[in-house]
């Protein structure tokens, strides 16, 4: 089976910087993947890490390593407008699936 | 460019009613197809994904079914619905190849009273 940890609430100042982690223990690995989710709206696609290492776009990074089962998402220069719940989601390998966690609750803060 | 699309946008129905939630992807051909419900507080749950015409698999056992009748368009059914059945439903789409990012539609947000 599939298990994902993210935590479930989290407060920055805007202008900061914030790491939002996320843990995976999975039957195989092909990918994990980060969406940002604003209440009431669909889930829309940040980014995708399928080798260790940082990946980076524009105010957003995303970081892997397969043998700690470990991601992060860092956002930096924060703005109100990030303010949303992150999902951290995990395809396993040979599936079409994606796994979720429950997310993280952003708040931006003044 | 691709696009998805969801209706209807909010529903309110009475227990006991039927359900049809409807999913459309414009802009690719032969598209991987979910289903996922978000109840309040909760995560992303899978019901249905499709990998073509008339092929589906089901995750959660309950009384929702889903169709594929043609190739770029996805249902969700139900013939009585449950107070359970609330929540936030989104469909979404991915390539047959490449690193299946999946890409939601606007979703559905189901009341039952």
């Amino acid at each position: 089976g599939q298990n994902i940890d993210q935590p479930t609430e989290m407060t920055a100042t805007e202008g900061a910087i914030v790491q939002i982690n996320c843990t995976y223990q999975t039957s195989g690995f092909n990918g994990l993947f980060w969406y940002q989710q604003h209440a009431g709206e669909a889930p829309t696609f940040l980014s995708y890490n399928v080798l260790d290492g940082l990946e980076e776009k524009g105010r957003f990074s995303s970081f892997l390593s397969r043998s700690k089962g470990y991601s992060y998402l860092l956002l930096k220069e924060l703005q109100m407008k990030d303010s949303a719940s992150y999902l951290c989601a995990v395809k396993g390998a040979g599936s079409y699936q994606l796994t979720f966690g429950k997310g993280t609750k952003l708040s931006v803060i003044p | 460019s691709q696009t998805i699309h969801q209706w209807p946008a909010t529903l309110v129905q009475p227990v006991g009613s039927p359900l049809s939630l409807e999913c459309t992807v414009e802009g690719t051909s032969n598209p991987n197809l979910y289903w996922y419900r978000q109840a309040a507080g909760r995560g992303l749950q899978l019901l249905f994904y499709s990998v073509g015409i008339g092929q589906i698999s089901s995750e959660v056992p309950q009384n929702l079914s889903a169709s594929r009748p043609q190739d770029r368009q996805f249902i969700l059914s139900s013939k009585k619905l449950l107070l359970s059945d609330s929540g936030f439903y989104l469909c979404a789409w991915t390539r047959t190849s490449g690193t299946d990012t999946q890409y939601f539609g606007p979703g559905t947000r189901l009341t039952v009273l």
